[in-house]
């Protein structure tokens, strides 16, 4: 079956530190990658996605690259802010054949990132 | 354009009581999803729709119903509630091909 496994949290860091958050998944078919972000009293929005391998998702500030070889889409970021503090949730999503997985994904348990100033 | 709207924002019920959350969205997304997030363990799906009129299980899918009678809504029920079913529950919305799924802001329910 599909699992997404996350590095375990909660994570604190100083603002302007450097974020990594891992992720790795396995998956039959040819998954998409994502990572969704919660802020609190929110529901989750997408920050990134990568459909291939090798494909590099960005978006404000944050980057992950799907690494086929090693089944793994860590997030990463050079200087977070206290603005960044949320869950994050890497989630795949098969594309088959057959198309019958009907955009299901399958997330993580989630990472708490807490920055502080 | 308000995206995906969830009604109600918290809920208390008791234990054997029902209830119905509704879901909707204006953005003509042929899927849907309910999800549930506990601590510790992500979203797991309940149910999930690909159109109009379809309905399907998903990961969790025991305690709670769901009906899709116009596109634009979803909802989901629970005829008999369990303090296992104290959760945050997500609706989501997601393109034909895309893989995105956009998420409304959540309802928290508590079964006592």
């Amino acid at each position: 079956g599909n699992s997404v496994t996350q590095m375990e949290g909660p994570v604190t860091l100083s603002e302007e530190a450097f974020l990594t958050i891992n992720c790795t998944y396995t998956a039959t078919g040819y998954p998409s990658l994502f990572w969704y972000v919660q802020y609190p009293g929110e529901g989750l929005q997408l920050l990134l996605k990568a459909t291939k391998a090798d494909d590099k998702g960005s978006n404000k500030g944050f980057e992950a690259t799907y690494r086929k070889e090693t089944t793994s889409f860590h997030l990463e970021k050079g200087s977070v802010q206290v603005s960044d503090s949320a869950v994050y949730f890497c989630a795949l999503g098969i594309t088959n054949a057959g198309g019958t997985s009907y955009g299901k994904l399958t997330f993580g348990q989630g990472t708490i990132l807490t920055v502080h100033p | 354009n308000a995206g995906v709207t969830q009604t109600p924002k918290f809920r208390v019920l008791k234990t054997g009581q029902s209830m119905t959350l509704l879901c909707a969205q204006d953005m003509n997304h042929e899927y849907m999803y309910w999800y549930r997030q506990d601590p510790g363990m992500g979203l797991r799906l309940i149910h999930y729709s690909v159109g109009e009129g379809t309905t399907a299980k998903g990961e969790v899918p025991d305690g709670y119903n769901v009906s899709r009678l116009k596109k634009q809504n979803f909802l989901l029920g629970l005829e008999s509630a369990a303090p296992s079913q104290t959760s945050v529950y997500f609706c989501a919305a997601g393109h034909l091909t895309l893989y995105e799924q956009y998420f409304g802001p959540g309802t928290r329910l508590t079964v006592t």
